[in-house]
């Protein structure tokens, strides 16, 4: 039974369009977070979410708008999508404060044409 | 200077070999200190957690923290090809809701039997 799951695995998609990536988690975690690892694989804090309420909004673009309908779901939705939103775009969760670590979905490879 | 720094290898190694992996940090308010395996298209998933200076070990593996230094380390003994991955270091400064990992640029590590 998958931890984190996140849907699509893969996204292609035009410049201009309107997209979405759904995460959900069976863990029980309080704290979810969206990541996104570029080409050199660094890894950057995107969002994270406490139990639905938006915590941490790092300098995302606003056409980046995440949105968790509950505690075990944090959604990404994307508007006029750009090139350089091509990426990898990882979902997690943890305990609040994080004690044992993240678990890590697979991720949402994305790539804008 | 980067909050973390990491040297991004790549590292081969012959199978059987030690390993050491390093990071650095800038920011002494970090005290939670962890290091990921990635694979090739897979998320991270936690390998070593480790809070405040001092070691730890499991199996193969022994992570190091130097606080005075700023400095971590992450050791593999006897590696094996099933360890060709990257390796990520991360840190935070503390749990809470607000608590968010800061990550290194990963190491890609091949092991070669």
């Amino acid at each position: 039974d998958t931890a984190v799951s996140q849907t699509p695995k893969y996204l292609v998609t035009q410049m201009g369009n309107d997209k979405s990536i759904k995460c959900e988690q069976n863990l029980g975690h309080d704290t979810m977070y969206w990541y996104k690892q570029d080409s050199k694989k660094f890894l950057k804090i995107m969002f994270s979410y406490n139990n639905k309420e938006l915590i941490i909004n790092e300098t995302v673009p606003n056409r980046f708008s995440p949105k968790s309908p509950d505690k075990a779901h944090l959604n990404l939705h994307i508007n006029s999508l750009e090139l350089g939103d091509s990426a990898v775009y990882f979902c997690a969760s943890s305990q609040v404060g994080g004690a044992d670590g993240y678990t890590f979905g697979s991720g949402t490879r994305l790539t804008v044409v | 200077q980067k909050e973390v720094e990491q040297d991004p290898g790549p590292l081969s190694v012959p199978e059987g070999a030690i390993v050491s992996l390093n990071c650095t940090y800038s920011n002494s308010a970090f005290q939670y200190f962890m290091w990921y395996r990635q694979y090739s298209r897979k998320g991270p998933e936690l390998l070593m957690y480790t809070y405040s200076s001092g070691n730890k070990e499991d199996g193969r593996f022994t992570a190091q923290v130097d606080k005075s230094s700023k400095y971590i380390s992450l050791f593999i003994r006897d590696s094996q090809p099933s360890d060709s991955a990257t390796y990520l270091c991360a840190m935070s400064r503390s749990g809470g809701s607000n608590y968010k990992l800061t990550f290194g640029k990963g190491t890609l590590l091949t092991v070669n039997p």
